[in-house]
């Protein structure tokens, strides 16, 4: 059964330092992997998406995420944090439906 | 821009009682989807349609009904609320039938509190 784990429930991170969350999957095929962001009181917002090909993929926002087929990983990565980024962020995979991480919650500090 | 629209953000229902919760997309889409929000779970899909009048059980469809009577329409219904379905509700819809990898454009979520 395919599954996505986000391992960090929590991230406190200063304003203008990089940022990384973490995305483990499990699935026996080649995954649909996408990384989203839901603002407080909204809905969600697709940052990137992995299909194929280069396994860097560049997104909205400036954010970036990696597939490393070998760790079973999508991480998600942002060089220098705004502080519009204070968000919770969900890593997912697509079968024939989305399964969903349990969320990563980033704080931004002045 | 896609446009998927939730009927409420905000609602309070008492326990026992039917709740629809409404959400229309305006970009044709044929796949449309109906997921709960809670905190430490992320996610978790309630049911889907992939065409008008059809539809499928996703991962957590007790207690939960759907309709979808029209393609740009997909109703949730709640047939005797109960406190454990106190959630955030999120629609989604995409395009395509049933294909792995489309986008999912997601409405604004419903905040359900039933008391």
């Amino acid at each position: 059964a395919q599954s996505v784990t986000q391992p960090d429930i929590h991230i406190t991170v200063s304003e203008g330092a990089s940022l990384e969350l973490r995305c483990n999957y499990s699935y026996g095929a080649t995954p649909y992997l996408f990384w989203y962001v839901q603002s407080p009181g909204q809905g969600l917002q697709l940052l990137l998406k992995y299909f194929s090909g280069d396994t860097l993929v560049q997104g909205i926002k400036g954010f970036e995420a990696e597939f490393k087929r070998s760790q079973s990983s999508f991480n998600l990565r942002k060089p220098s944090v705004h502080w519009s980024d204070a968000a919770e962020y969900f890593c997912a995979l697509n079968d024939y439906k989305l399964s969903f991480g349990a969320g990563t919650t980033v704080t931004v500090r002045a | 821009d896609v446009k998927v629209t939730q009927s409420s953000r905000y609602l309070v229902k008492r326990t026992g009682e039917k709740v629809f919760l409404e959400c229309v997309q305006d970009m044709d889409h044929e796949n449309m989807f109906w997921y709960r929000q809670d905190p430490g779970l992320g996610l978790r899909l309630i049911y889907f349609s992939y065409d008008v009048k059809m539809k499928e059980k996703g991962d957590i469809p007790e207690g939960y009904s759907v309709s979808r009577e029209k393609k740009e329409r997909f109703s949730l219904i709640l047939e005797s609320a109960s406190t454990n379905q106190t959630s955030m509700y999120l629609c989604a819809s995409s395009s395509t039938s049933l294909s792995t990898y489309n986008e999912q454009f997601f409405g604004p979520g419903t905040r359900l509190t039933v008391l």
